[in-house]
């Protein structure tokens, strides 16, 4: 079965400071990738999708970074935090549901990591 | 008009109630239709998938999409303290590329 994990689960980093969160996937080869962030009252916001290796697409302008060195590996990076950028992040990955007409493509989300820039 | 609107509650009922979750959309493209459950501190998890017009049912959860209206809904008969949770809906046109839009979630507590 497919499995997608996340470290760290939390983290807690000054202003300013560099970030390296983590995702991989177990269970499947060539999965489209996808990092989001959730703030508190303002939902989910796509930050990158990936569709292979070297593959990245940025949806929002940040101080954000993805890479995807792997086939099942993607990473969101940034040189220097700001506040701002404090929030959950979820890594995903898009899953086939149905058949024929009624076939369409869903997201699995990881566990998250809570980031906490002070 | 955003693309998909979601009432954030808090949404609080009384164990056994039956609750209703709804979002209403603008794009007519939109033909699937999923509701994920987000336990506190935890990632969103499917709970319901839904294509085109109808419903579904999957024990005490209903999923209803009415395409003439914009209009999704969930229902959660007999209602559980272990139903807290916020829940989310997502759509999508369903071609391939096209991406798959959330509402911002409603916020569920299920007293005992």
């Amino acid at each position: 079965s497919q499995t997608i994990h996340q470290w760290p689960a939390t983290l807690v980093q000054p202003v300013g400071s560099p970030l390296s969160l983590e995702c991989t996937v177990e269970g499947t080869s060539n999965p489209n990738l996808y990092w989001y962030r959730q703030a508190a009252g303002r939902g989910l916001q796509l930050l990158f999708y990936s569709v292979g290796i070297g593959q990245i697409s940025s949806e929002v302008p940040q101080n954000l970074s993805a890479s995807r060195p792997q086939d099942r590996q993607f990473i969101l990076s940034s040189k220097k935090l700001l506040l701002s950028d404090s929030g959950f992040y979820l890594c995903a990955w898009e899953f086939h549901l149905g058949q024929g007409i009624a076939a369409a493509d869903t997201q699995y989300f990881g566990p998250g990591t809570r980031l906490t820039v002070l | 008009q955003k693309e998909v609107e979601q009432d954030p509650g808090p949404l609080s009922v009384p164990e056994g109630a039956i609750v209703s979750l709804n979002c209403t959309y603008s794009n007519s493209a939109f033909q699937y239709f999923m509701w994920y459950r987000q336990y506190s501190r935890k990632g969103p998890e499917l709970l319901m998938y839904t294509y085109s017009s109808g419903n579904k049912e999957d024990g005490r959860f209903t999923a209803q999409v009415d395409k003439s209206s914009k209009y999704i809904s969930l229902f959660i008969r007999d209602s559980q303290p272990s139903d807290s949770a916020t829940y989310l809906c997502a759509m999508s046109a369903g071609q391939a590329g096209t991406a798959l839009i959330f509402g911002k979630g409603t916020t569920l507590s299920v007293s005992s």
